[in-house]
């Protein structure tokens, strides 16, 4: 069975660090990797998606790598804003690319 | 963003009473999916539709049933709600294929049941 963990559960740093969020996944055979921020009540965002054939995805600040044979994927911020407060939660493909498991989240704030 | 409703937004029920959530998107997308949030679960898929009449279970099925007439509509049936279903439902989309698999989410059905 697919468990994905992320770790930390919080995380709280300074405006402008560069930092990483880190995301494991026990069965490699994903057929893809998802990146989603979520807001306080509201829905998920979607950030980025790793196929798995890829090693890593970018957009903006945000860079995405994948390591299957680790089972390990992990999210860089860069030049972090207090905007970028919210928690963060990766999701593993399992049985064909339609379904997804998520790990729990890390909760990520970033103080002025 | 996609185009993706939910209704209603919030929903009060007593144990025992049948409940439909309804998901409607406007983006023409082959897939669509049921979540619940649950502190200390995260979220889980409870139902998924590959097609107009074509569902299939996801990890936490039980008590709940889906129909999917439409492209655009996806309904969730709790038939006897129970208090263990009090969670925040979300409804996501998708397309196929290598760029289409991103899943795209609804702003949730927060479903409380006394």
């Amino acid at each position: 069975k697919q468990e994905v963990t992320q770790i930390p559960a919080a995380l709280s740093v300074p405006e402008g660090e560069n930092l990483v969020l880190n995301c494991s996944f026990t069965d490699s055979a994903i057929y893809n990797l998802q990146w989603f921020r979520q807001d306080p009540g509201k829905g998920l965002t979607s950030l980025l998606l790793i196929q798995s054939s890829q090693r890593e995805q970018t957009s903006g600040r945000l860079n995405a790598s994948l390591d299957k044979s680790s089972g390990r994927s992990t999210l860089y911020i860069a030049a972090s804003q207090p905007g970028d407060s919210a928690t963060y939660l990766c999701a593993a493909s399992i049985q064909g690319a339609q379904k997804l498991v998520f790990g729990q989240g890390t909760r990520l704030t970033i103080n002025p | 963003d996609a185009g993706i409703t939910q209704s209603p937004r919030h929903k009060v029920t007593e144990t025992g009473t049948p409940v439909t959530l309804r998901c409607h998107q406007t983006e023409n997308h082959r897939y669509m999916y049921w979540y619940r949030q649950d502190p200390g679960h995260g979220l889980r898929l409870i139902h998924y539709s590959y097609g107009v009449k074509d569902t299939d279970k996801g990890e936490v099925s039980d008590g709940y049933s889906v129909s999917r007439s439409k492209t655009e509509d996806f309904l969730l049936t709790l038939e006897s709600a129970t208090s263990s279903q009090t969670s925040v439902y979300f409804c996501a989309i998708s397309g196929a294929g290598i760029e289409g698999w991103t899943q795209y989410f609804g702003p949730g059905t927060r479903l409380t049941v006394l």
